[in-house]
């Protein structure tokens, strides 16, 4: 079955780099899109980037400048690598299915990213 | 960027009542194939969401036909009929229409 997975550290230094990982099974990575999006502590949902399955990618302009996605589709794993850190990048970061362009079909766990010294 | 303006419920919900949400696009979400790039996602408390309703009416595999999708090209409504314990959480539209994919701010859903 469809699965995805996150993982990554749990506190991060104010204007360090945040990096996580996706991992994801049931799928291909060269199939399907991945998604990125992160919700602050009782806030709303914010899409941040997709990685398609040809490999290109897309980006929030609110982040692009500070955002990174790739993958490494022998290990079904997607990367997020997000720099100069702030508080206000605590959030659960999820990673999400894309399904051919018209919706997120199936999302991880999440994964909580506190940013704080 | 497109927004998406959800509305308010008359919280709490009366169990077996049912209850309509309401999203508005700040554009047409109607796509030149015809369909529309609308989608509703529920997320139940400290879970992640998940999809329920994707093109503004269709439901997604394994949602509850008590689940339905309607509306035009920016004005959309998600309606449950017979509201139970397990659709409680937050509801949260979704246009797919352009980069980047915009969330409404989402609408609570509380039982009574």
């Amino acid at each position: 079955q469809v699965q995805l997975r996150e993982s990554g550290p749990g506190l991060v230094q104010p204007s360090e780099t945040l990096s996580l990982t996706c991992t994801v099974s049931g799928f291909s990575l060269t199939s399907y899109g991945v998604n990125w999006v992160r919700q602050p502590p009782g806030k709303c949902l914010e899409w941040m980037g997709v990685i398609w399955g040809e490999g290109n990618t897309a980006y929030n302009s609110l982040l692009k400048s500070r955002l990174s996605i790739s993958r490494d589709t022998s290990k079904s794993q997607v990367f997020l690598k997000m720099n100069s850190l702030q508080t206000e990048d605590t959030a659960i970061y999820f990673c999400a299915r894309d399904n051919y362009g018209s919706h997120f079909d199936y999302w991880g766990q999440g994964v909580m990213v506190t940013v704080s010294s | 960027d497109i927004v998406m303006t959800q509305g308010a419920l008359p919280n709490p919900v009366p169990s077996g009542e049912s209850a309509s949400i309401t999203c508005q696009s700040s554009k047409s979400l109607l796509h030149s194939s015809g369909k529309t790039y609308l989608n509703w996602y529920l997320q139940r408390p400290g879970q992640s969401p998940q999809l329920l309703i994707y093109w503004m009416s269709t439901r997604a595999s394994g949602v509850s036909d008590r689940f339905s999708g309607s509306g035009s090209g920016t004005d959309f409504t998600l309606k449950i009929s017979s509201v139970e314990a397990e659709d409680v959480g937050v509801y949260y539209c979704q246009q797919f229409l352009e980069y980047p994919r915009t969330f409404g701010a989402g609408t609570k859903l509380e039982l009574k």
